[in-house]
């Protein structure tokens, strides 16, 4: 168990659809970062927070957004969804952001697009 | 970021040790060798990270060569459930460049 809680593990929905994703880091970690997963592309980062501001911006397509709250806790909003975004979606924290230190990842959201 | 190669697969016996390589031939002097694992759709897991001396912790241990252009990780006595993608990674740190980038990474297969 790394800590870091996402919800929900599965969802399935339409195209067209929106969903939002949540993420909560372990206690004491400031910064959030999200990754995508599918089967072609392998592992892509999305974004980072760090203590509630956006600190680096990945592959992240403009119909997704995200945010991290006062308590840290972060969502990951995805809006008009293609069956492309059929993916599993990781958060994960670390203490600071400077670049250094590990990563824990949750167990993942697994987005089903129909 | 410098970028990594890894072999796509390798295969290692239960209870031998496995040595994954990783070439990183473009590494400046601020960056480190980081080393993930992915267990069949799990979240990726943390091994261990060093900068240019070799490194061991209760999971691996990682061998950097002098020059750093290349490492290995060691899982001293491989068990069944170290079957997974090994993902090296090479990171600077400071600055504004926090992210990991993954590539394809090498999958480990345990054999009983």
């Amino acid at each position: 168990d790394s800590g870091v809680t996402q919800t929900p593990k599965h969802l399935i929905t339409a195209t067209g659809q929106r969903v939002t994703l949540r993420c909560s880091p372990r206690s004491g970690d400031l910064s959030v970062y999200w990754y995508q997963q599918s089967l072609d592309q392998g592992l892509q980062f999305l974004i980072q927070y760090y203590n509630g501001e956006e600190r680096a911006k990945g592959n992240i397509l403009e119909r997704f957004s995200a945010q991290q709250f006062p308590d840290l806790h972060s969502e990951l909003n995805l809006s008009s969804l293609e069956l492309g975004d059929s993916a599993l979606y990781f958060c994960a924290s670390s203490v600071g952001g400077d670049g250094t230190g590990e990563l824990f990842f949750g167990e993942g959201s697994r987005l089903t697009v129909l | 970021d410098a970028k990594t190669t890894q072999p796509t697969s390798m295969d290692c016996a239960e209870g031998r040790a496995a040595n994954l390589p990783c070439n990183h031939s473009t590494i400046s002097g601020n960056e480190y060798v980081y080393w993930y694992r992915q267990i069949h759709s799990q979240g990726p897991q943390y091994i261990i990270h060093g900068l240019k001396n070799n490194e061991t912790n209760e999971m691996a241990s990682l061998i950097i060569t002098e020059d750093r252009k290349s490492s290995t990780l060691i899982l001293p006595h491989a068990t069944l459930r170290d079957t997974a993608v090994y993902y090296c990674i090479v990171r600077s740190s400071g600055g504004s460049n926090y992210k990991l980038t993954f590539g394809k990474g090498t999958l480990l297969t345990v054999n009983p």
